[in-house]
């Protein structure tokens, strides 16, 4: 089974600066997505950025990127110029790319971001 | 953008009682609609996966006949808490997807439940 891990549970950020929230995951298999989500305190999930196994580049949104090292199985999250909004529970999460739209989602336990002014 | 409504967001109940919660697509078609639960500081825990047109799919240690499932559209899935207890108060929120392959879940905007 897979199993998705984040071995820190809380981080903080100075305004402005950056911040690396790290993620590992366990699989057999070859295709596969990654995720992270964003969770505020208002508990509305937002998809952050996604990866799909087969590319090797890292994918990046604005101010969020990833650094994606299939080998090793790592799926870190790096946010670049720390804003007060971004303060949240980050979950990073796996979904097999093999079953279609039934494949579920499988959530690491969660890094909270505090971002300090 | 597609968006997934949850409706109500937040409930109170009385011990004994049944709760359901509405998870609909709005601008798209779901098949497939995932339930989670989340508990204060803590994960989402995949409950069960909801299939149009059939039974649902249920997790281990998730009771079927306490969570009852129903998925009689392409844009509605409802979960009922039967005999709800203090214990199944929590955070659930529902999730769907347009499409396959690489596209991601969007999630509805949970309902607390609340059970006194």
């Amino acid at each position: 089974a897979q199993t998705v891990t984040q071995s820190q549970p809380e981080m903080s950020v100075q305004e402005a600066e950056t911040v690396t929230l790290s993620c590992t995951y366990d699989t057999s298999e070859s295709d596969y997505y990654l995720f992270w989500y964003k969770q505020p305190p208002s508990r509305q999930m937002i998809l952050v950025i996604r990866q799909e196994a087969y590319k090797q580049q890292n994918a990046t949104e604005n101010r969020f990127s990833v650094n994606f090292q299939k080998a090793a199985k790592s799926f870190s999250l790096k946010i670049s110029d720390s804003q007060l909004g971004d303060a949240a529970m980050y979950f990073c999460a796996y979904r097999s790319g093999v079953g279609g739209a039934t494949n579920k989602l499988i959530f690491g336990t969660g890094t909270l971001l505090a971002v300090q002014p | 953008g597609a968006v997934v409504s949850q409706h109500p967001s937040r409930v109170i109940c009385k011990s004994g009682t049944s709760v359901k919660i509405e998870c609909r697509s709005l601008d798209f078609q779901a098949t497939t609609m995932f339930w989670y639960r989340q508990f204060p500081k803590q994960s989402l825990m995949l409950m069960a996966t909801s299939n149009e047109g059939s039974k649902a799919t249920y997790e281990q240690g998730v009771e079927k006949d306490k969570f009852l499932i129903n998925h009689a559209s392409l844009t509605l899935s409802t979960l009922t808490v039967t005999s709800a207890h203090p214990e199944d108060s929590s955070f659930y929120i529902c999730s769907a997807r347009p499409g396959t392959g690489g596209s991601p879940l969007h999630f509805g905007n949970g309902t607390r439940l609340t059970v006194t």
